[in-house]
């Protein structure tokens, strides 16, 4: 079946834009997630949606970034006045159950702030 | 936060030869998992080991887990070239399945 797709597979945009990333899971998976992958920081954990609710903000690292989820399906990132910082590659993954299966990830959107 | 330690951080080997990386992490965890990652972008699962697991095998893959060292190593036996990614060890400590990366290793295997 299809796997986890992500849109889109690369953006570039000026500081000071927003953008929005999204993540289209697995079918029937309740659990999502969001990671950022940059230099130097390796792989870090953005925020967690069981469902359609965020019971695991703690990874956001400002208040520039907010993510939703609807219909427990699509979930969509946003970045606000995005900052040089920023740039990264931003990663989904779903998973069927959020106690302790693997999670499949997607491509990533790797996001360039210029 | 980043949990997990790994070393090495690049390891070159040639083809048949076996490799081996490690991972230490901190807090007590629920279980550990191993990510393979081609070119920088999607993460592929290869292996998750309970905490009450101590070994786990599947295909030339062997992982080992000792929680009172908090430490996994994962084995790739007979390696070969398509085996030349970053693997990163990754630990779920019973918090909504969210996972805590360790920096990763380099594995480039020449031909």
């Amino acid at each position: 079946g299809a796997g986890v797709s992500q849109s889109p597979s690369n953006k570039v945009t000026e500081k000071g834009k927003d953008v929005e990333l999204r993540c289209d899971p697995i079918s029937g998976h309740t659990a999502l997630y969001w990671y950022r992958q940059s230099l130097g920081q390796g792989l870090e954990f953005l925020i967690y949606f069981q469902g359609n609710s965020a019971p695991d903000k703690s990874g956001l690292p400002s208040d520039r970034f907010s993510a939703e989820r609807t219909g427990g399906s699509v979930s969509t990132l946003t970045i606000q006045r995005t900052q040089q910082e920023d740039s990264a590659v931003y990663l989904c993954a779903s998973s069927p159950n959020p106690l302790g299966y693997e999670q499949y990830f997607g491509p990533g959107t790797r996001l360039t702030v210029t | 936060s980043q949990q997990g330690e790994e070393d090495p951080q690049a390891l070159s080997i040639q083809e048949g030869e076996n490799a081996t990386m490690n991972c230490s992490y901190k807090t007590s965890i629920n279980n550990l998992q191993w990510y393979r990652q081609n070119s920088g972008r999607g993460l592929v699962h290869l292996i998750l080991i309970r905490s009450n697991e101590r070994e786990k095998h599947s295909g030339r893959l062997r992982v080992t887990l000792d929680t009172s060292k908090k430490s996994s190593s994962l084995l790739i036996t007979a390696s070969r070239a398509a085996d030349t990614a970053s693997y990163f060890c990754a630990t779920d400590e019973n918090q909504g399945g969210k996972l805590i990366f360790g920096q990763g290793t380099e594995l480039s295997v020449k031909p």
